[in-house]
């Protein structure tokens, strides 16, 4: 089937730890997105990545690191600087040819303890 | 700046009446607009969008949405709710070049 899977569902985290969410797609779509979603504040975009070995600063990059080697792979990693990782992570993706509609996948909690 | 406003934070209806979520740009230009659907702990799944033409759009699981310019307005419309509706739904207008703006969202409980 085609879809983006996240991984893990959910994740623990000490504090002080560097942790990586993966996202894969198999949709062949261009543009990727990470967003963190928290209680009453919608969802928040943190990195975007519109082709292969580029991407760019949503608006809460800090603490937060990308990848983006191949076209199906863009994975988030929450950094020890990220003051409050604690969060439902939504990773999504877009075509490139035309459509602006973005998908997403079933997400990822992360608990910091 | 660029902005999506859900007015309303928690809506409660029967199940069997009609539904209407708000939503309210802000863009200079025409919008491309989204109505997306999230259950507990799930990602998002897209109801419907607005690119141009027609002002009234279709979406899935019987829900549509009008595109009004003149009260920069996208709302959701049901005209029977079921209990599987239950959700929160968000507004999202596409800021260029390439990002989706959200609105907070809208908790919709619904009651036998």
């Amino acid at each position: 089937d085609g879809g983006i899977t996240q991984s893990p569902k959910y994740l623990f985290r000490k504090e002080g730890q560097n942790v990586t969410l993966s996202c894969e797609q198999n949709l062949n779509h261009d543009a990727m997105y990470w967003y963190r979603q928290d209680p009453g504040q919608g969802l928040r975009l943190i990195y975007y990545s519109q082709i292969v070995n580029d991407f760019q600063k949503g608006d809460i990059a800090e603490g937060y690191s990308v990848s983006r080697e191949k076209k199906e792979s863009f994975p988030l990693t929450v950094t020890s600087a990220q003051k409050n990782p604690t969060a439902f992570y939504l990773c999504a993706s877009r075509s490139g040819t035309g459509t602006n509609t973005i998908y997403f996948g079933e997400g990822s909690w992360l608990t910091v303890v | 700046a660029q902005s999506v406003t859900q007015p309303d934070i928690h809506i409660t209806v029967s199940e069997g009446a009609s539904l209407e979520l708000r939503c309210n740009y802000s863009y200079g230009a025409t919008p491309y607009l989204f109505w997306y659907v999230q259950s507990p702990g799930q990602g998002l799944q897209l109801l419907l969008k607005y690119f141009s033409g027609d002002t009234l759009v279709q979406g899935i699981k019987g829900f549509e949405a009008e595109f009004k310019r003149s009260q920069s307005s996208f709302n959701l419309r049901k005209p029977s709710v079921h209990w599987s509706d239950a959700a929160e739904y968000f507004c999202a207008c596409r800021k260029l070049p390439d990002k989706l703006i959200f609105g907070t969202g809208t908790r919709l409980q619904v009651f036998p």
